[in-house]
């Protein structure tokens, strides 16, 4: 199966611990976009990668968050410090690169990584 | 603010009948769109998308209307299935080859489709 993986599915932690979410696009896709969907609202951009490059990230990323892809395939994402107000999904998408045949807005999601902080 | 908008969180249809879920925005600089279909604890998948420059776009069951002048797209669904049960989002994102395609969503439309 060649989709976007996302690692651990689900993730239960105490408020101050550190958490780190993978993600594996899928393996011809250079871009990798993070999002966060929390209860009765659509995914939130929070950051972009054009190969190891980090080029955008929301306002939504506070300094708690980082974001690194380091060789250009898979990517993590950690949050020090938890709060219980980041409690929500974490989603994954990727997309294919210009004048591939697809289209770069057409993004394919993972299954997301569920975030409880207790 | 609230740039895409999904007005209906829930909608029931008869299975065989059509489902129609609307979506309206606000930003003008918004030029492809998208539809994504979720089932519980999965990730939003890709149904159709549309271009600005058409108003139309139909794959199988599924067609994507978009009224450009008054910021406005709808997913047709026909006929409906009991399989198309999910949550729908609509989503938006300015239509360039080397820009950011950071998507926009709306909240998303639960579709119910009753046997």
């Amino acid at each position: 199966d060649t989709g976007v993986s996302q690692n651990p599915r689900h993730k239960i932690t105490k408020r101050g611990q550190n958490v780190t979410f993978r993600c594996d696009p899928i393996s011809e896709h250079n871009r990798l976009y993070w999002y966060r969907q929390t209860l009765g609202q659509g995914p939130e951009f929070l950051t972009y990668f054009q190969n190891e490059a980090q080029l955008e990230k929301s306002r939504l990323l506070s300094d708690r968050f980082s974001a690194e892809r380091p060789k250009g395939s898979f990517s993590t994402l950690e949050i020090q410090r938890t709060e219980q107000g980041d409690s929500a999904m974490y989603l994954c998408a990727s997309s294919f690169p210009p004048f591939s045949g697809g289209k770069l807005n057409e993004q394919f999601f993972g299954p997301g990584t569920r975030l409880t902080v207790l | 603010d609230q740039q895409v908008k999904q007005n209906s969180p829930s909608l029931s249809v008869q299975e065989g009948r059509i489902s129609i879920l609307n979506c309206d925005y606000t930003n003008s600089m918004f030029d492809y769109f998208l539809w994504y279909k979720k089932y519980p604890a999965e990730g939003p998948t890709f149904l159709i998308s549309i271009s600005s420059i058409k108003d139309k776009n139909e794959d199988g069951r599924f067609t994507v209307f978009l009224n450009k002048s008054a910021k406005h797209l709808s997913l047709h669904i026909v006929p409906s299935q009991p399989g198309d049960s999910a949550v729908y989002f609509c989503a938006a994102s300015p239509d360039v080859l080397f820009g950011n395609e950071k998507l926009t969503f709306g909240t998303g439309t639960r579709l119910t489709i009753i046997p």
